[in-house]
């Protein structure tokens, strides 16, 4: 079984600084592991995934991802963020028989102008 | 390639009234999630589906709601007698069963008045 936590319910960023926003897996084997945004009234969307390989994970909208084995954590980053970074970010990890998603609760990311 | 569609986009019902929501997957797709955001809070996976088959409902409250995925037609989510604690975002995701991540649609979002 996986499981992930984000930490932070809130973050926020002055536009052009660099983010992070935090997530740490807990689980048996090896992990798979999603990003996911979601800007308001809006459904998901793919961001990134780890599932083996290179630990720095390139995706979307210039975001990455690294995958810390020994820290157990899989931090979303972004080198310069912009205010349309603005939204609600999930951290998710596929568990039970039928490997749906369990989401983290969600950091909101706030990019100050 | 059309995306996972979700109808309605948005839905109004009475307390005692029945909630039915559409999902079709994207093209070639034939697992389907479905899930619920509840306000302020994560997504909090509900049923997991193939063609004609229910494979998990581990998240699905015992009494009042069902879902199906017939062979011709969409995926359905139905709620009987909704109450006001059933108001949220439901979103519906779908895969090809394989280690790919899960495309979401745009979600529905269900108030019950």
């Amino acid at each position: 079984a996986q499981s992930v936590a984000q930490p932070e319910d809130q973050v926020n960023v002055a536009e052009g600084n660099p983010l992070t926003v935090k997530c740490t897996y807990s689980v048996s084997g090896n992990p798979y592991l999603f990003w996911y945004v979601q800007y308001p009234n809006r459904g998901l969307q793919f961001l990134l995934k780890y599932i083996t390989g290179d630990n720095l994970v390139k995706g979307s909208y210039g975001f990455e991802a690294e995958f810390n084995k020994s820290q157990t954590s899989f931090h979303l980053k972004k080198p310069s963020a912009l205010v349309s970074d603005s939204a609600l970010y999930f951290c998710a990890a596929p568990s039970g028989s039928a490997r749906q998603l369990t989401f983290g609760s969600g950091t909101q990311l706030t990019v100050l102008p | 390639n059309a995306g996972v569609m979700q109808n309605p986009r948005h839905l109004v019902r009475r307390r005692g009234q029945e909630a039915r929501l559409r999902c079709s997957p994207m093209k070639g797709h034939s697992h389907v999630y479905w899930y619920r955001q509840l306000p302020e809070e994560g997504l909090k996976f509900m049923v997991y589906l193939q063609k004609e088959n229910i494979i998990d409902e581990s998240g699905m409250p015992k009494e009042r709601f069902s879902a199906e995925f017939p062979k011709e037609g969409p995926s359905i989510l139905r709620i009987q007698q909704v109450v006001r604690g059933d108001s949220a975002a439901y979103f519906c995701a779908s895969s090809d069963g394989g280690r790919t991540e899960a495309f979401f649609g745009q979600g529905t979002r269900l108030t019950v008045v």
